[in-house]
């Protein structure tokens, strides 16, 4: 069975630390990982693709890499603040089929604190 | 320019009835996909339209949900005799076309509450 898996669940760091989530996958036959935020009650909004042949994706203070062989991605927060806590969602398009459907992690709530 | 647009943004109906949730897409965008999210869990993948078909319904819990997009554009997913269990946000996406290098952008979701 194709799926994602984020760790930590749960993240709290002071303000101004940088930071590192972890997204795993189970198959490393991909065709590209979007990571998206998601606020409290609210849709999803994406920060960040990468395609299969891509190793980083850069936009601002975050820092999306891939590795897929070993199935895997991170998404580096360079200077937390307090505004970039949210939960953090992992998504992968595996390459197994026609459909484009994103398949989630659980995501990684994150707490910045002040 | 407009993003994806879900309505209600809340629904609460009670167990056994009918009810219809809205998806606007971006305007343009071709392919269109519906997920629920239930509590502390990441979007699973309902369906996927490219146009006016169903190209991949295999997310669908069973046969009281169906989804239609009759002119390409917004579609509807509807479910029938609703139960507790279906209770969830459901978020619709949209991505130019069906191609796996564009993005997927999301509406703010439809939170239903079955009691």
């Amino acid at each position: 069975k194709q799926e994602v898996t984020q760790i930590p669940a749960a993240l709290s760091v002071p303000e101004g630390e940088n930071l590192v989530l972890n997204c795993s996958f189970t198959d490393s036959a991909i065709y590209n990982l979007q990571w998206f935020r998601q606020d409290p009650g609210k849709g999803l909004t994406s920060l960040l693709l990468i395609q299969s042949s891509q190793r980083e994706q850069t936009s601002g203070r975050l820092n999306a890499s891939l590795d897929k062989s070993s199935g895997r991605s991170t998404l580096y927060i360079a200077a937390s603040q307090p505004g970039d806590s949210a939960t953090y969602l992992c998504a992968v398009v595996f390459a197994d089929g026609a459909t484009n459907k994103l398949i989630f992690g659980t995501g990684t709530l994150l707490a910045v604190q002040p | 320019g407009a993003g994806v647009s879900q309505t209600p943004s809340n629904k609460v109906t009670e167990k056994g009835k009918y009810v219809e949730l809205r998806c606007d897409p971006i305007s343009g965008h071709t392919a269109l996909y519906w997920y629920r999210q239930s509590l502390g869990q990441g979007p699973e993948f309902l369906i996927y339209f490219q146009g006016t078909g169903a190209a991949d319904d295999s997310g669908l819990p069973n046969d009281r949900f169906f989804a239609v997009r009759p002119e390409g554009s917004v579609s509807t997913l509807k479910i029938q005799r609703t139960e507790r269990g279906d209770s969830a946000v459901y978020l619709c996406a949209s991505s130019l076309t069906s191609g796996w290098a564009y993005e997927q952008y999301f509406g703010p979701g439809t939170r239903l509450t079955v009691t």
